[in-house]
């Protein structure tokens, strides 16, 4: 059981450029999450999915886009990244409805990515 | 507007002693609430879910207060392995993830 892996763990752009980063989970979970983590501002919602097909806005959505194709994985994408998503991105994942008391989420390891 | 508000820290504490942790909330719909510990440069991790009554597991114990609207974290005893950085963390009603504190840093000295 891998639990939540995300790729890559690492990445360097530069201003402008794409880049899609992958989240998998194996937990068969309902809900996945993808969060930016910045010195200072704690860890903060950028996207969400409460399933196969949907997706909906977090805290901090601009600048990203998401898809959730199947079950198993939540992509997010950088359109043209800008240096204020230099950040650890964490994708984390959930097995019941969120509102009630046993939704621990999962973390994935995280990914860093600077922004030139 | 601050929604969950966690003292930064840094906590040094002697190993074996006990140090307590509080963490406010504005959300007073809150529903669920937890502590998660996030060691460095690794992802969080659930500690304990805390409960109305109060809830302890092993040296750890979580309390809420929902008139006053904080939830506090207790650690007996202790460990150097309990140095980390611990998340209050609160979710309201809806699906849309948790709200997180930044956290407070505990390090345990020998």
């Amino acid at each position: 059981n891998a639990g939540v892996t995300q790729t890559p763990k690492f990445r360097v752009l530069k201003t402008g450029q794409s880049m899609t980063l992958l989240c998998a989970q194996d937990m068969n979970h309902e809900y996945m999450y993808w969060y930016r983590q910045d010195p200072g501002m704690g860890l903060r919602l950028i996207h969400y999915s409460v399933g196969e097909g949907t997706t909906a806005k977090g805290e901090v959505p601009d600048g990203y886009n998401v898809s959730r194709l199947k079950k198993q994985n939540f992509l997010l994408g950088l359109e043209s990244a800008a240096p204020s998503q230099t950040s650890v991105y964490f994708c984390a994942s959930s097995y019941s409805h969120p509102a009630g008391v046993y939704n621990e989420q999962f973390f994935g390891p995280g990914t860093r990515l600077t922004v030139l | 507007r601050k929604e969950v508000e966690q003292d930064p820290g840094p906590f040094n504490v002697p190993e074996g002693a006990t140090v307590a942790f509080n963490c406010t909330y504005s959300n007073s719909a809150s529903q669920s609430f937890f502590w998660y510990r996030q060691d460095c440069r690794k992802e969080p991790k659930l500690l304990m879910s805390v409960y109305s009554s109060g809830n302890e597991d092993g040296r750890f114990t979580a309390q809420l207060n929902r008139a006053s609207q904080y939830i506090s974290l207790l650690i007996r005893d202790s460990k150097l392995s309990d140095s980390a950085t611990y998340l209050c963390v609160v979710r309201g009603g809806g699906a849309d993830g948790l709200t997180f504190g930044k956290g407070t840093h505990l390090i345990i000295q020998p």
